[in-house]
């Protein structure tokens, strides 16, 4: 079963627009990282934040958390074509040691 | 700096058959986790591996087995394949000590297709 839900399941946008993409979780987290996949292929981490953190920024990302209603937002900023992969959202806790929980992901297209 | 390596790339096997996937960590790090990912799915934890043991399990059946050896390499063995076991099967590596505080670092999978 999947922890989180990423939404929307997919995102249609152009070159230099910010696309936003959101994740919920159930249960509590130490901290909630970003993934992203590039044709089915490994996922690299984007960025890491702690149950403890609000807002971590990154190059072009930036991730807020909201412990209360149990969900995280990504922001791309100034996309470009590259940006164009599929974002998870997982999340881990201290109990289940490295047991990372994805959600099902965001597809994500830029178009030049 | 090399990082998480998977072999092989792609793999058919026959339902019934059973298959060796192999990983070798990032250059530093001591944990190996494993994850199956279905097509149009987010990845699911299968088990993670540190100092040779297996540390945490997900929700698959015992076919699914792993082992890790003294230079932090890892393989996954499935048993007794059924068509449902067709799926990218995605190594990640970390640093056991610093789990809470940084990301996995990801191999490109093996792709394995039981027909």
């Amino acid at each position: 079963s999947q922890q989180g839900e990423e939404d929307p399941q997919a995102l249609s946008i152009q070159e230099g627009e910010n696309a936003t993409m959101n994740c919920s979780y159930k249960t509590s987290i130490n901290n909630l990282q970003w993934y992203r996949q590039n044709s089915g292929r490994g996922l690299v981490h984007l960025i890491l934040i702690r149950s403890n953190e609000r807002e971590k920024h990154s190059g072009r990302l930036r991730v807020t958390l909201d412990t209360s209603k149990k969900s995280s937002s990504l922001l791309i900023t100034a996309s470009r074509a590259a940006d164009t992969a599929s974002y998870f959202c997982a999340t881990g806790s201290l109990d289940s040691w490295g047991k990372l929980q994805f959600g099902a992901g965001t597809q994500v297209v830029v178009t030049p | 700096d090399a990082g998480v390596t998977q072999s092989p790339t792609h793999l058919i096997k026959t339902r019934g058959q059973q298959v060796t996937l192999r990983c070798s960590p990032k250059s530093g790090h001591d944990t190996v986790s494993w994850y199956q990912q279905a097509l149009g799915q987010g990845p699911q934890f299968i088990f993670q591996y540190y100092e040779e043991e297996e540390r945490q399990r997900g929700n698959f059946p015992d076919r699914f087995s792993g082992h890790q050896f003294p230079n932090y390499s890892s393989e996954l063995n499935v048993n007794a394949l059924l068509l449902g076991d067709s799926a990218l099967y995605l190594c990640a590596s970390s640093l056991g000590s610093n789990r809470a505080n940084y990301g996995y670092t990801f191999g490109s999978g093996t792709r394995l297709t039981v027909v």
